[in-house]
């Protein structure tokens, strides 16, 4: 069983591109989550994905957007960069729905932006 | 409007002795909490969770409290070891609510002396 992986590892933008992550997730897992963590907070939810629909967004703006395909592997898509979109951009995959649904985690994508 | 706080940044404990992290949450619909444990360069890991009909969870050497008249959660490891050494993110989550949206807490750096 395959746990949950993103690419890249790292990527350096300049303010104004646009960027693409990736993420496989964890075999049998048909619901995707991205959060941003920023250097010394926790991470923050951006938005879920269950069977290629998105399920529930948080407090980012429109230019963040998501895919999930039929394989439930997902992209985050992040338009004309900002400096404060430098962070860590996790993935998380889980079974979806019911109380006890648990995320893992990818390793993440390091982003920095200039 | 931190929901999930963690308010000691670090602690330090000597190998054997126990670890007690605290977190503290202000909103009352929270249903669901987890912790997450989470080396350098590695994505955060699942170490345990706890609903809010309990109030005590244990696996092994990790225990988890939950204190909800006072809105307060613990994870007590016992005995601590060096391999502890992470830093740990409580979270918690509303089933009613936002269903992929955990938030996090800014986390405990935990050292765990030899």
């Amino acid at each position: 069983e395959t746990g949950v992986t993103q690419s890249p590892t790292h990527l350096i933008k300049t303010r104004g591109q646009q960027v693409t992550l990736r993420c496989s997730s964890q075999s049998g897992h048909n619901t995707v989550s991205w959060y941003q963590q920023a250097l010394g907070q926790g991470p923050q939810f951006i938005f879920q994905y269950y069977r290629e629909e998105e399920n529930g967004r948080g407090n980012f703006p429109p230019r963040f957007s998501g895919l999930q395909f039929p394989n439930y592997s997902s992209e985050l898509n992040v338009n004309a960069l900002e400096l404060d979109d430098s962070a860590l951009y996790l993935c998380a995959s889980s079974l979806g729905g019911g109380k006890g649904d648990i995320q893992y985690f990818g390793a993440g994508t390091r982003l920095s932006v200039l | 409007d931190q929901q999930v706080k963690q308010n000691s940044p670090s602690l330090s404990v000597q190998e054997g002795r126990i670890s007690i992290l605290n977190c503290d949450y202000t909103n009352s619909m929270f249903d669901y909490f987890l912790w997450y444990k989470k080396y350098p360069a590695e994505g955060p890991t699942f170490l345990i969770s706890i609903s809010s009909i309990k109030d005590k969870n244990e696996d092994g050497r990790f225990t988890v409290f939950l204190n909800k008249s006072a809105k307060h959660l613990s994870l007590h490891i016992v005995p601590s070891q060096p391999g502890d050494s992470a830093v740990y993110f409580c979270a918690a989550k509303n089933y009613g609510g936002s269903q992929g949206n955990l938030i996090f807490g800014k986390g405990t750096k935990l050292s765990v002396k030899p």
